[in-house]
């Protein structure tokens, strides 16, 4: 059973601030997404990576992809209030019905 | 569109009563999943389909829980008799098979005195 571990649990700073949350899998991601969910809300989705050292900017966020497709991490830049949520990576692999496995989380708070 | 769409939004009820929430995919959508969530445990998958038909309920805690999909535009999960550790948000996602981005509902706040 794939195992995926997401660090660190909590994370509270300061608007400004830049921050980096990572995800780690026991075996090979098939693919790795990111969704942030916000308080009251279900989680959405952010990116999707699929190929290894694969490198992904959406406004302030940057994806990275690890080259052995174990790991990812996302970098926040400047962050903002607006960022406050749970943020969860998910492998898409081993069925073909559009299942999930989704890691704990990273709950990240930011003061204005 | 308006999204996956579930309701009731919040329930209280005391243990032992029967509880129902309900879920209306995306149009077009062919896989639906019910998931738990809780600060404990995270984003847990009870059960999906793949065109109104069960593929995967191993992720159902126990006999009190139940899941149908009678047709493509909607889907109950029941709990009876529910129990006070059932309490957690019940989220409901679509998805097109082929694509694996799964849009959530809002999600169903139960609470089981």
């Amino acid at each position: 059973t794939q195992l995926l571990e997401q660090s660190p649990q909590f994370l509270s700073i300061q608007e400004g601030e830049n921050l980096t949350v990572y995800c780690n899998s026991s075996s090979v991601f098939s693919s790795l997404q990111w969704y942030r969910q916000e308080p009251g809300e279900g989680p959405v989705l952010l990116v999707t990576v699929v190929t290894g050292g694969e490198v992904k900017k959406l406004k302030r966020l940057t994806f990275q992809f690890g080259d052995a497709r174990k790991d990812s991490s996302l970098h926040i830049t400047a962050a903002q209030t607006g960022d406050t949520g749970l943020y969860l990576c998910a492998d898409a692999g081993g069925t073909s019905y559009g299942k999930l496995t989704f890691g704990q989380g990273t709950i990240l708070t930011v003061h204005p | 569109d308006a999204g996956v769409i579930q309701s009731p939004r919040h329930e209280v009820t005391e243990m032992g009563q029967e509880v129902t929430l309900r879920c209306k995919p995306i149009s077009g959508h062919n896989s639906l999943f019910w998931y738990r969530q809780t600060m404990m445990r995270g984003l847990e998958l009870l059960i999906y389909f793949n065109n109104n038909v069960p593929i995967d309920d191993s992720g159902m805690p126990e006999d009190r829980f139940s899941a149908k999909m009678p047709n493509a535009s909607f889907s109950t999960l029941k709990i009876q008799p529910s129990e006070p550790r059932d309490s957690a948000v019940y989220f409901c996602a679509s998805t097109l098979k082929s694509s694996y981005e799964q849009y959530f509902g809002p999600g169903t706040r139960l609470t089981v005195t």
